[in-house]
């Protein structure tokens, strides 16, 4: 596609519910990225994942938290039994490898605002 | 892992100069960004640093010392559209993973 698109843009659920967020990346992209940014905040690094490489989960917060990527192409990044701090927006990013011909920058979809009640 | 560092505000005048200073910390440094984030917007890509020296892009310029853990972003000849949010983010190479981490984000306010 032309950009990295994110469904959906809005969700409202209740605590304890179980969500997924979905990504589609820009097609040939190779890396793909999840960040965390609750109002006013930076991005918190999630998770990313690299071609077939093993993802590097190091910023999932807790264990409700996960997220997997089918084929080399589409993420879901699923919040199991959600609290009322997972409130935020979550955004997701895609790049190509970073080569001496591109800087691999990440290109960000416009997010999916998380709100739990 | 990485420590990122910015200052969380400032304000400047419209036609002035800014300058927004990151400094960072990380073992395998493999690139440097910054990015323009509106509220309530996603981030969009400004410049990019790997190698020391200046990078410049119109009205923008970035700066680059590995040695130093240091960049700056400057912007020439503000416009109210400015007003943003400049994200510095390092990315980190290590072990086949390239890490990319953001610091907490300059909030600018440019003022008439």
């Amino acid at each position: 596609g032309a950009g990295v698109s994110q469904s959906p843009s809005n969700k409202v659920t209740e605590k304890g519910k179980d969500v997924e967020l979905r990504c589609d990346p820009i097609s040939g992209h190779t890396a793909l990225y999840w960040y965390r940014q609750s109002l006013g905040q930076g991005l918190e690094f999630l998770i990313y994942f690299q071609g077939n490489s093993a993802p590097d989960k190091s910023g999932l917060p807790s264990d409700r938290f996960s997220a997997e990527r089918t084929g080399g192409s589409v993420s879901t990044l699923t919040i199991q039994r959600t609290q009322q701090e997972d409130s935020a927006v979550y955004l997701c990013a895609s790049s190509l490898s970073p080569q001496r011909t591109h800087t691999g920058e990440l290109f960000f979809g416009e997010g999916s605002r998380l709100t739990v009640l | 892992g990485q420590n990122i560092d910015q200052p969380t505000e400032m304000t400047a005048t419209e036609g002035a100069i800014v300058q927004i200073n990151c400094t960072y910390q990380t073992s395998g440094f493999n690139g440097l960004f910054w990015y323009q984030q509106h509220a309530g917007e996603a981030p969009t890509f400004l410049s990019y640093n790997v190698l020391d020296g200046l990078e410049e892009k119109g009205r923008f310029s970035s700066f680059l010392s590995r040695s130093k853990g240091y960049s700056y972003l400057l912007l020439k000849e503000l416009q109210m559209k400015d007003s943003a949010s400049y994200l510095c983010a390092v990315r980190d190479y290590k072990g086949g993973y390239q890490k990319v981490t953001f610091g907490i984000g300059t909030k600018l306010q440019v003022i008439p």
